[in-house]
């Protein structure tokens, strides 16, 4: 089992829908990423949490450390955030980071 | 030219084949990754450099060698790769080297082993 796991693994929404991408971790922490990887690889940084709650434009982040959860919520979902999401945990004490598996996005029109 | 570049784009060789990979960040950064991603798995990282020196090989075989000439650019070189080796490899980098700070990703480099 991957220390961290993402749910679900694919998505398909109509426009305006609103999306929840789930990452679960068994490791310690002492942030979590979130990634967005479009078509031909490049990854863009979306949040990097240690605690509580992160908005940016239509984007939300949240994480609970208690429960070793963290949620992506996108608002008003539009195509254009088709997508491979990807959960990343920082491994405490290290710089190493451990990736979920990704969850792939598909907004239709 | 800004953030994190990666050439080539995309590489195909041969196993008998030597080839580099290069990274180069115009960010100031002071650490850099290699990563790969193969097909329905998970990002895995590869390397480490924090101020050009190596702080983390995780156990990648010798066939992959990387070279951190200097902050702003790193080197993977490839030499008798295997069909398994087939995948996307990542270039990213971070400003601080203690582990909580975003990192910034390249648009990789798609190879193909055959």
């Amino acid at each position: 089992k991957n220390e961290v796991e993402q749910s679900p693994q694919n998505l398909t929404a109509q426009e305006g829908e609103f999306i929840t991408i789930n990452c679960s971790y068994s490791v310690g922490i002492s942030a979590l990423h979130w990634l967005q990887q479009h078509p031909g690889g490049g990854i863009v940084s979306l949040f990097m949490l240690s605690s509580g709650k992160k908005k940016h434009g239509r984007l939300i982040a949240t994480i609970n450390i208690q429960e070793k959860h963290s949620s992506l919520h996108i608002t008003a979902s539009h195509p254009r955030d088709s997508a491979v999401y990807i959960c990343a945990a920082r491994v405490e004490g290290a710089q190493k980071l451990v990736f979920g598996q990704g969850t792939r996005l598909t907004i239709n029109p | 030219e800004t953030g994190v570049t990666q050439t080539p784009r995309h590489l195909v060789m041969g196993m008998t084949n030597k080839k580099s990979l290069k990274c180069e960040q115009h960010l100031g950064h002071n650490a850099m990754y290699w990563y790969k991603q193969s097909a329905k798995k998970p990002l895995e990282l590869m390397f480490v450099y924090n101020f050009k020196e190596q702080t983390e090989n995780n156990s990648v075989p010798s066939r992959f060698s990387p070279e951190c000439p200097n902050s702003s650019h790193l080197f993977l070189h490839l030499h008798t790769l295997q069909p398994e080796d087939s995948a996307l490899y990542l270039c990213a980098s971070s400003h601080g080297t203690q582990g909580r700070e975003t990192q910034y990703f390249g648009p990789g480099t798609r190879l193909l082993v055959l």
